[in-house]
């Protein structure tokens, strides 16, 4: 079946720093790849998702490039803040599956 | 849109008490999700409905699980009798229909249960 599989977290970042969440999948069919994030207390929301290979998928400076030949979609940021500390979730969606597939979740903590 | 809505967003009851989770869905929306996330399982799908009638349930742990979607604009889900592994949050999705593999899933802020 399909899996998702995430970094595990948590990923502990100064302000300004580099992020990568890798991601990597397996997946019958050709899927749609989704980042999603989970701040404090509040549900998911879609933060970006790329259709089909080489699709990059971008919003609020973050990354996310659908790899085919390597079954991945990690998750990149340049500069991360504060704000940014929030649970980051790697999802998939085959054409013909009505169920979404999540991965477990990276945890980002990013410190002044 | 207001989004999901979800009720209550705390809930705290005592083991063997009737819980009941309520979700309106994003207007227009014709498929709906229940999950439950803890720390340990992760984010698990329970049930999955689609123009109100559910077609998997294969994630609802037990018989003391049942959800229910009268209408397109809401849904419950009940435990009856409740236990404290039961202790979650439990979140409410909609999207429009599936099968084209591009859907986004909008999710509900979630109900914190705590089953003392």
């Amino acid at each position: 079946g399909d899996s998702v599989t995430q970094m595990e977290g948590p990923v502990t970042l100064s302000e300004e720093a580099f992020l990568t969440i890798n991601c990597t999948y397996t997946a019958t069919g050709y899927p749609s790849l989704f980042w999603y994030v989970q701040y404090p207390g509040e549900g998911l929301q879609l933060l970006l998702k790329a259709t089909k290979a080489d699709d990059k998928g971008s919003n609020k400076g973050f990354e996310a490039t659908y790899r085919k030949e390597t079954t991945s979609f990690h998750l990149e940021k340049g500069s991360v803040q504060v704000s940014d500390s929030a649970v980051y979730f790697c999802a998939l969606f085959t054409g013909g599956s009505y169920i979404p597939t999540f991965g477990r979740g990276t945890s980002l903590i990013v410190h002044p | 849109d207001a989004g999901v809505i979800q009720s209550p967003r705390h809930e705290v009851t005592e083991m063997g008490q009737e819980v009941t989770l309520r979700c309106k869905p994003i207007s227009g929306h014709n498929s709906l999700f229940w999950y439950r996330q803890t720390m340990m399982r992760g984010l698990e799908l329970l049930i999955y409905f689609n123009n109100n009638v559910p077609i998997d349930d294969s994630g609802m742990p037990e018989d003391r699980f049942s959800a229910k979607m009268p209408n397109a604009s809401f849904s419950t889900l009940k435990i009856q009798p409740s236990e404290p592994r039961d202790s979650a949050v439990y979140f409410c999705a909609s999207s429009s229909d599936p099968g084209g593999g591009t859907d986004t899933q909008y999710f509900g802020p979630g109900t914190r249960l705590t089953v003392l």
